[in-house]
């Protein structure tokens, strides 16, 4: 099984500030990396899937990078509906599998 | 607009049953590969099952094998999971998904989730 690890766990961010989240994996995934956005008592949000593509409707301050076993997702300038907390999934290998999600919270 | 509704979460005593259903509209249910991710308190997400467009195909992961079964009614426009020997272990918010039409194995839109609470 593929382990996902995600840092910070927690990470607070001023409105307007940029927030980068890190995502690795145990083994490399290529570029087969989804990134989701999720909110207390809300459906979770596809973000963006291969690593940098936007998911449809997804605006431009989330961009994706990395390949292999690093991954980065970064908010270009956080807004009020931004703070959630983000996972990240592999789908390289069976089992799928998720990281432990890095809450980005208001400063 | 793409809209995924689970039910049948509740209460159970350890060693119990549920069935949990999902019922998809806005989208042409057999056309796609679904799944059921969970979230157990206070935890990330995890995969649990997935199905393919005509149930041929199902995997699971290796927690709940021999005790989860995952179908689907296209008919219906419906998804199911049955979940047999709980454990306190597979208390969790269940969330229904789609694959992604091209790529099964991320998720494309999800439903809000059904509780699940094992406890005698």
């Amino acid at each position: 099984e593929i382990v996902m690890t995600q840092s910070p766990a927690t990470l607070s961010v001023s409105p307007g500030e940029r927030a980068t989240l890190s995502c690795r994996a145990s083994q490399s995934v290529s570029s087969n990396l989804a990134w989701y956005q999720h909110k207390p008592g809300q459906a979770p949000r596809l973000l963006i899937y291969g690593a940098s593509t936007r998911a449809t409707g997804i605006p431009a301050r989330f961009s994706g990078s990395g390949s292999g076993t690093e991954f980065t997702l970064t908010i270009s300038s956080l807004q009020s509906e931004d703070f959630a907390v983000y996972y990240c999934q592999q789908y390289n290998n069976w089992p799928l599998t998720f990281g432990g999600g890095t809450k980005v919270e208001i400063k | 607009e793409v809209q995924l509704v689970e039910s049948g979460g509740g209460l159970v005593q350890p060693g119990g049953s549920l069935r949990l259903s999902c019922a998809a509209s806005g989208f042409t249910f057999s056309s796609y590969w679904m799944s059921w991710v969970r979230q157990a308190p206070g935890k990330g997400l995890e995969w649990v099952a997935n199905i393919k467009q005509d149930g041929s195909e199902k995997y699971y992961v290796d927690s709940v094998k021999g005790r989860f079964t995952i179908s689907r009614d296209n008919a219906k426009n419906s998804l199911y999971l049955q979940m047999n020997s709980l454990r306190a272990e597979d208390a969790a918010v269940y969330y229904c998904a789609r694959n992604y039409v091209t790529t099964i194995g991320m998720f494309d839109y999800w439903g809000q989730g059904t509780l699940v609470t094992v406890s005698s």
